[in-house]
């Protein structure tokens, strides 16, 4: 079945510090590839999302690039603010017969200090 | 908007007590799921529904019961609650069936199962 490992945290970042969040993931087939954040007291949102390899994906100065050949989609930020503390989930959907069932790893908790 | 309202917010039963976790979407969306989300784990998926009167097991279905009479009502059931069932639900809803893998959160309801 899909399986996606991501970063260990939690990650404490100085305000104006670059972030990356690894993630790989094993799929079947071409998987769409998704980054949602969880606020505090919040439920998930999708972030950003590649549906696609080369694909990159981005939003509020976030971005990942979907990497076939690395079976990766890393998320990065050049310069973080004490608004982007969260929790951070990368999800690969496989389709086929898994659509919607997304694979969620199991969150990066990110707490960034002014 | 309202999105995905879940209801309650937060639950405490005891041990083989029975409750039903709402949940409901006023974007007209055919997929409707519920993932538990436990620390470390991430989050894992109970079950899903591709559209009224379809229901099917996600990952961990064991002592969950769901029924989808309505496009808009995705309840869960939890028939004989057990300490183990302690957990964060949130209700998903997606659109096309979730082929777009693209899902929307409701803010999440806390059981405590003592």
């Amino acid at each position: 079945g899909d399986s996606v490992t991501q970063m260990e945290g939690p990650v404490t970042l100085s305000e104006e510090a670059f972030l990356t969040i690894n993630c790989t993931y094993t799929a079947t087939g071409y998987p769409s590839l998704f980054w949602y954040v969880q606020y505090p007291g919040e439920g998930l949102q999708l972030l950003l999302k590649a549906t696609k390899a080369d694909d990159k994906g981005s939003n509020k100065g976030f971005e990942a690039t979907y990497r076939k050949e690395t079976t990766s989609f890393h998320l990065e930020k050049g310069s973080v603010q004490v608004s982007d503390s969260a929790v951070y989930f990368c999800a690969p959907n496989a389709g086929g017969t898994s659509y919607g069932k997304l694979t969620f790893g199991q969150g990066t908790i990110l707490t960034v200090h002014p | 908007n309202a999105g995905v309202t879940q209801t309650p917010k937060f639950q405490v039963l005891k041990t083989g007590q029975s409750m039903t976790l709402q949940c409901a979407q006023d974007m007209n969306h055919e997929y409707m799921s519920w993932y538990r989300q436990d620390p470390g784990m991430g989050l894992r998926l109970i079950h899903y529904s591709v559209g009224a009167g379809i229901t099917d097991q996600g990952e961990v279905p064991n002592g969950y019961n769901v029924s989808r009479s309505t496009t808009e009502d995705f309840p869960l059931r939890l028939l004989s609650a057990a300490p183990s069932q302690t957990s964060v639900y949130f209700c998903a809803s997606s659109r096309d069936r979730g082929k777009t893998g693209e899902l929307f959160f409701g803010e999440g309801s806390r059981l405590t199962v003592l």
